[in-house]
């Protein structure tokens, strides 16, 4: 199984901050990487797929980079409603397997 | 309008088997590359991907887990059935169904928390 590790597991940051993320995969998987954003007590919402590609309604201050085994998320502006769990996936192969979540906070 | 929504029960006993349905609307289980995975979220833990299910009827299964699990679809009915053979504790979480074309979750059931306990 492939190994999605992410940094940091949580971070602080205000309203405006430049913010970002990084995953790391086990082995390469191309620009199979996709981002979810994750709320409390709800179900994730996919943010950004093949490593760069919005998803449609996804505001543009999400965006996503990288290849082989090191993807970036980065949300340029942070926003209030932009505080919540972050988590990467390969679908590169199967069993697709998750990054263990960052956890975006209030500083 | 793509929907997804989990049903099932909300408490089993420990080596029972669970049962969780996914009925669907909005896109069908029938046509080329189409999918449907089954993910938990164990509570204040990270998303554990279980299984998927292809148009063709191709199942795939987590490797920790593949002992224990089936997915089946019956395309009629819009549904995707996965079944969880000896329950544990260890298993209590939130269950959610997920359209999935090209192993891109685009799509989330609202999710069913299953709580194993005697």
């Amino acid at each position: 199984d492939i190994q999605m590790t992410q940094s940091p597991s949580s971070l602080s940051s205000s309203v405006g901050d430049r913010v970002t993320i990084t995953c790391r995969a086990s082995q390469s998987i191309s620009s199979y990487l996709n981002w979810y954003q994750q709320k409390p007590g709800k179900a994730p919402k996919l943010l950004i797929y093949v490593a760069s590609s919005l998803q449609s309604g996804v505001p543009s201050r999400f965006s996503g980079s990288g290849s082989g085994t090191d993807f970036t998320l980065t949300i340029s502006s942070l926003q209030p409603e932009d505080f919540a769990t972050y988590y990467c996936q390969q679908s590169y192969s199967t069993p697709r397997t998750f990054g263990q979540g960052t956890k975006v906070e209030i500083k | 309008q793509v929907t997804l929504r989990e049903s099932g029960p909300a408490l089993v006993k420990p080596t029972q088997t669970l049962t969780l349905t996914c009925t669907f609307s909005g896109f069908s289980l029938s046509t080329s590359g189409m999918c449907v995975s089954w993910i938990r979220q164990p509570p204040g833990k990270a998303l554990e991907w279980l299984a998927r299910i292809d148009w063709d009827d191709d199942k795939y299964y987590s490797t920790s887990l593949k002992t224990r699990l089936t997915i089946s679809k019956d395309t009629s009915k819009n549904q995707v059935v996965l079944t969880m053979t000896n329950m544990d504790p260890v298993d209590t979480a939130t269950y959610y169904c997920a359209r999935t074309p090209l192993g891109v979750f685009d799509y989330w059931g609202q999710g069913t928390l299953v709580t194993v306990s005697s």
